[in-house]
């Protein structure tokens, strides 16, 4: 499924970031994934979920109740959560992942 | 915390020569992959591996490419001629399995440069 993403978004220390994707095409068996990347390391896996919104200890991901698109909130931004965001639709049984260009993400101390 | 690990963490080799990029992917891990990421691009996937063969390959992933798990912990990326173009990050990843809640978990990775 197709992915859109803001290029970018900035935030300040201790705030909320709440980044939005979204996938029209997305078909039913998609689950939805959200992975980041820090600066010069290899992507991270942050949430995912299939029509419920999920919570864990990293952000939380609220989906839409058409599946159509979902936000991942950051509750409290740190330094450390300067990173570029991927959403990633991706079936059970695929193999791969498939990223797009993402969101990058600014914290400002 | 288990963890993926690669080295090198940065190969340096002249077109026209091969590169053996290694992995060591999480110890219980089953699913093995490699992705790559140009200066500057999206991260790209490559390969994937399960069951000693091949699950997927994308495009990229040409005759020149190959992988291999030569022993129980190490998982390989073999390009046999390397070209200008294959100047990149490559990322190994590994994964308990492909259903949700298995999450690919993701190497440092190793920067290779082409001359």
């Amino acid at each position: 499924a197709k992915t859109t993403q803001p290029n970018s978004m900035e935030s300040n220390e201790e705030e909320p970031v709440n980044l939005p994707c979204n996938h029209s095409t997305i078909s039913g068996t998609d689950y939805i994934h959200w992975y980041r990347q820090l600066p010069s390391q290899g992507p991270e896996y942050v949430i995912h979920g299939l029509t419920s919104n999920v919570n864990n200890r990293m952000a939380s991901l609220a989906i839409a109740e058409d599946r159509k698109s979902s936000t991942l909130i950051l509750h409290r931004a740190t330094l450390r959560d300067a990173a570029v965001y991927y959403c990633i639709p991706k079936r059970s049984n695929d193999y791969k992942l498939s990223f797009g260009a993402g969101t990058t993400v600014t914290v400002r101390a | 915390e288990p963890e993926v690990t690669q080295t090198p963490s940065h190969q340096v080799t002249q077109m026209g020569q091969e590169v053996i990029l290694r992995c060591v992917p999480i110890s219980n891990h089953l699913y093995f992959y490699w992705y790559r990421q140009i200066l500057g691009q999206k991260v790209e996937f490559l390969v994937s591996f399960y069951n000693n063969e091949i699950s997927e390959k994308s495009e990229i992933f040409d005759d020149q490419f190959s992988v291999e798990r030569p022993d129980g912990s190490n998982f390989t990326l073999k390009i046999r001629s390397t070209k200008l173009e294959d100047s990149a990050m490559y990322f190994c990843a590994s994964s308990a399995g492909t259903s949700p809640p298995s999450e690919q978990f993701f190497g440092p990775g190793t920067r290779l440069t082409v001359l």
